[in-house]
């Protein structure tokens, strides 16, 4: 079964980067059409798209945030990961990552983890 | 900017059928933007409901359906249960890989 878990610091101070991963469990992330997202939600809102990373590496960003987005995948760890520079008290958000079987939004969803940008 | 639009709130009846909507303030939803629908309850991760416009994901029950209805994206629940009471998102695709999420619809059913 498929499984999709976040990890990273959930504490971030202004400025700095904040990085997450996602693990893959019961599947490969080196498998063919899958797309490996990313989505946030900030405390009491809605969802916004972050980004996403095709099997092959392809990556596709949100404009708001492309200036300080870097989506990559470790096939070796099984991993892909998140990392958003300069961050500001917006960028306060429970973090989603997903996997999307052909690029159609069928999100299968991890369970999200809150990171909090503070001094 | 085009902004995906979705009605704030809505409620239904238990038993009753609801349509909650998708739209555009530039333009009309077709199948094109591969429109996509969650369920939401608080403090849980979002659930696929549709995507494609009309395919449930694995395991939806069938009283949930996608469609367009004029030039919006639309979700039909069909005999609205109590644990339907959820936020639910649509999210469209914008050509170059780009998706960008409506602002949600709270459902109340009472």
């Amino acid at each position: 079964q498929l499984q999709l878990q976040e990890s990273g610091p959930g504490l971030v101070k202004p400025s700095e980067t904040l990085s997450l991963t996602c693990t893959v469990s019961g599947g490969s992330i080196s498998s063919d059409s899958y797309y490996w997202g990313w989505i946030r939600q900030p405390p009491g809102q809605g969802l916004e798209w972050i980004g996403t990373i095709y099997y092959s590496g392809s990556t596709y960003y949100n404009p708001s945030l492309k200036s300080r987005l870097t989506i990559s995948v470790d096939t070796s760890k099984n991993q892909f990961s998140l990392k958003l520079s300069s961050v500001t008290a917006a960028d306060t958000a429970v973090y989603y990552c997903a996997r999307d079987p052909g690029g159609y939004g069928d999100y299968h969803w991890g369970q999200g983890t809150l990171v909090t940008v503070s001094s | 900017q085009t902004v995906v639009t979705q009605e704030p709130s809505f409620s239904v009846s238990p038993g009753g059928t609801v349509t909650l909507t998708c739209g555009l303030t530039s333009g009309s939803v077709s199948t094109s933007y591969y429109p996509s629908w969650y369920q939401q309850t608080p403090g849980q991760a979002p659930r696929t409901l549709v995507y494609s416009t009309n395919t449930r994901s694995s395991g939806v029950p069938g009283r949930f359906s996608g469609s367009i209805l004029g030039n919006k994206a639309a979700l039909t629940i069909t005999g609205a249960q109590a644990d339907d009471e959820s936020d639910y998102y649509c999210v469209l695709y914008m050509g170059s890989g780009i998706w960008v999420f409506g602002g949600g619809t709270k459902l109340t059913v009472l």
